[in-house]
């Protein structure tokens, strides 16, 4: 069972350059998110989708585009990378069910530099 | 100021110590409250969750939450070097995974 997978888990950009985030996940979860990590700094909502085919912005959104492609795969997308992308990005999956959460987890990380 | 605020540490204890960790919020609408621990270069793993007021424990560990002072904790009874970790309490105004994170607590417990 891997979990959260994510790739890559390390990506140098020059400014301006584009990449994808890929995650997927094999817990048949619904809901699927990512965050980033600033160092000292707690984890920040980029964006989510609480099922295939929807997605939403969190708290930190400008500058990034997702793709929920299936139930299993979302991806995240710089379009333009800037400096101040620099950060660890996360992916998380998780499975919720009235007031239970009946699991939430998180890849092992992307780090990624722009330069 | 942020919703969620976090003692900001770094902590050191002696193996077989007590820990508590400690998070204040300024949105009482919040309903879930989440810790999660995360080893250095690694994601973050969900220890516990508690759903309004009140106590819950799992093993060594206790979480509180106090609705009324807005203020949560995290309790690590009989501390093990290998509970050296950052942690990071969330929370949420409904169940669907939308988490507000603190800035984490890093813990080093010293055998």
């Amino acid at each position: 069972n891997a979990g959260v997978t994510q790739t890559p888990k390390f990506q140098v950009l020059k400014t301006g350059q584009s990449m994808t985030l890929q995650c997927a996940q094999d817990m048949n979860h619904n809901s699927m998110y990512w965050y980033r990590q600033d160092p000292g700094m707690g984890l920040r909502l980029i964006y989510y989708s609480a099922s295939e085919g929807t997605t939403d912005k969190g708290e930190v959104p400008n500058g990034y585009n997702v793709s929920r492609l299936n139930k299993r795969e979302f991806s995240l997308r710089l379009e333009s990378a800037a400096p101040s992308q620099t950060s660890v990005y996360f992916c998380a999956s998780s499975e919720r069910t009235g007031y239970r959460i009946k699991g939430a987890f998180f890849g092992q990380g992307t780090r990624l530099t722009v330069v | 100021q942020k919703e969620v605020e976090q003692d900001p540490g770094p902590l050191s204890v002696p193996e077989g110590a007590i820990v508590s960790l400690n998070c204040t919020y300024s949105n009482s609408a919040f309903q879930y409250f989440m810790w999660y621990r995360q080893y250095s270069r690694k994601g973050p793993e969900l220890l516990m969750y508690t759903y309004s007021s009140g106590n819950k424990e799992d093993g060594r560990f206790t979480a509180q939450v106090d609705k009324s002072s807005k203020y949560i904790s995290l309790f690590i009874r009989d501390s093990q070097p290998s509970d050296s970790a950052t942690y990071l309490c969330a929370m949420e105004l409904t169940n669907a995974g939308k988490s507000t994170f603190g800035d984490g607590t890093t813990l080093t417990v010293k055998p």
